[in-house]
């Protein structure tokens, strides 16, 4: 069974920095892309960031480029979103996805708050 | 960046109907479009990938129509657990951008 599990959430104060990791067990997890989206409180989706599955691609939104990095670890079937400078329009549930034709699988999200 | 246009916002509609949602893309996608249902508090699901292929595991009563700017999603006849919020997708080009959601609710 596809599971992929977010961690690293928390309140954050603004212009600090958090790291996001995803935990995939149950595919072969260094055969797929993978992508960061994310949904503010009360709102619809937005795409974050996409890395490749050898990690040579990344692609960010205008939003998050130059604070926002993604990567992955495929011997540790990982991937990651390293968040700085964070803002409070941030805030949001995190969500891992993975990239087949369409996002097919997603984690169950990790909430990220900036506030002071 | 390409723009997703969901209609309608939102709908209100009875067991047994026949729900049509739409989605505009600003320029062509091809079939490079994707629907997801998404309930509250839950991570999104994939309902329909490229267009019109129905993912594995997804009930029949859900299909999806369209190519270049304008698709559909339809139910064929919702039932009590399809009361969600449903979001197009495209993954034509980066930036990766989704609909704005429809919300189906009990009439």
């Amino acid at each position: 069974e596809v599971q992929l599990v977010e961690s690293g959430g928390g309140l954050v104060q603004p212009g600090g920095s958090l790291r996001l990791s995803c935990a995939a067990s149950g595919f072969t997890f260094s055969s797929y892309s993978m992508n960061w989206v994310r949904q503010a409180p009360g709102t619809g989706l937005e795409w974050v960031s996409y890395i490749s599955s050898s990690g040579s691609t990344i692609y960010y939104a205008d939003s998050v480029k130059g604070r926002f990095t993604i990567s992955r670890d495929n011997a540790k079937n990982s991937l990651s979103l390293q968040m700085n400078s964070l803002r409070a329009e941030d805030t949001a549930v995190y969500y891992c996805a993975r990239d087949r034709v369409g996002l097919d699988h997603w984690g169950q999200g990790t909430l990220v708050t900036v506030s002071s | 960046d390409i723009q997703m246009t969901q209609s309608p916002s939102s709908l209100s509609a009875s067991v047994g109907d026949r729900v049509t949602i739409t989605c505009r893309a600003s320029q062509n996608i091809n079939n490079y479009l994707n629907w997801y249902q998404q309930k509250p508090g839950k991570a999104p699901k994939l309902l329909i990938y490229a267009a019109s292929t129905l993912q594995s595991g997804v009930p029949s009563r859900f299909s999806g129509s369209g190519s270049g700017t304008d698709f559909t999603l339809t139910i064929s006849s919702l039932q009590p657990e399809d009361f969600a919020t449903y979001y197009c997708h495209q993954s034509y080009s980066t930036p990766w951008t989704f609909g704005q959601g429809t919300k189906v609710d009990i009439k």
